[in-house]
């Protein structure tokens, strides 16, 4: 089955500045990777997600960026404020059915004000 | 309501006991899921349904889970003889229809003493 690999675990930016997570996919298969931010006591929210067949996609402050032949995809928030405090969670599925998501393990993003 | 709402937010049990976990998807959402997230894990997959019949619950752990929903709409997660090791955050996930992004509820935190 698949395995998503994320890094890192925590992170601290200062506001203003820029975060970036990075995942890591195992099945070759997969082809849809969406991003959720969840905060204390919620669900997982979707902020953005590619397809294989794009490269980067991006939305505001945030853009995502895939490289399909090393299986490596990444978040980038630029211009970082407060209230992009939360648990950031990388993952993957194969969008040709039903939505069957690996997660990964999770970035605790702090920006401090 | 405007999402999925899942009750009861929080279930203490004792161990041996059965619990219920209910969930409402989002009105005229076909699919629905149940992931587990485990502290400081990401979610994972436990079952998909699309309409009333169960169509993926590769996820379950073992035959102590059972998820059904008779009407294609209200889902409940059963778990009978509870193990400490079944204490998580239960999530349930709605979309519009196979795949389409999810919209997931804050979930059911169960705590099995």
């Amino acid at each position: 089955g698949e395995n998503v690999e994320q890094h890192p675990s925590t992170l601290s930016v200062q506001e203003g500045d820029s975060a970036v997570i990075k995942c890591t996919y195992s099945d070759s298969a997969s082809n849809y990777f969406p991003w959720y931010k969840q905060e204390l006591g919620k669900g997982p929210q979707l902020i953005i997600d590619i397809r294989s067949n794009v490269g980067e996609k991006k939305d505001q402050r945030i853009a995502v960026t895939l490289n399909k032949t090393a299986k490596h995809f990444s978040l980038h928030i630029t211009e970082t404020q407060p209230e992009d405090s939360a648990v950031y969670f990388c993952a993957a599925s194969y969008s040709g059915g039903y939505q069957k998501v690996t997660f990964g393990t999770g970035t605790k993003l702090q920006v401090i004000p | 309501g405007a999402g999925v709402s899942q009750t009861p937010s929080n279930k203490v049990t004792e161990k041996g006991k059965y619990v219920e976990l209910r969930c409402d998807p989002i009105s005229g959402h076909t699919a629905l899921y149940w992931y587990r997230q485990s502290l400081g894990q990401g979610p994972e997959f436990l079952i998909y349904f699309q309409g009333t019949g169960a169509a993926d619950d590769s996820g379950l752990p073992n035959d102590r889970f059972f998820a059904v929903r008779p009407e294609g709409s209200v889902s409940t997660l059963k778990i009978q003889r509870t193990e400490r090791g079944d204490s998580a955050v239960y999530l349930c996930a709605s979309s519009l229809s196979d795949n389409e992004k999810l919209f997931f509820g804050s979930g059911t935190q169960l705590s099995v003493l």
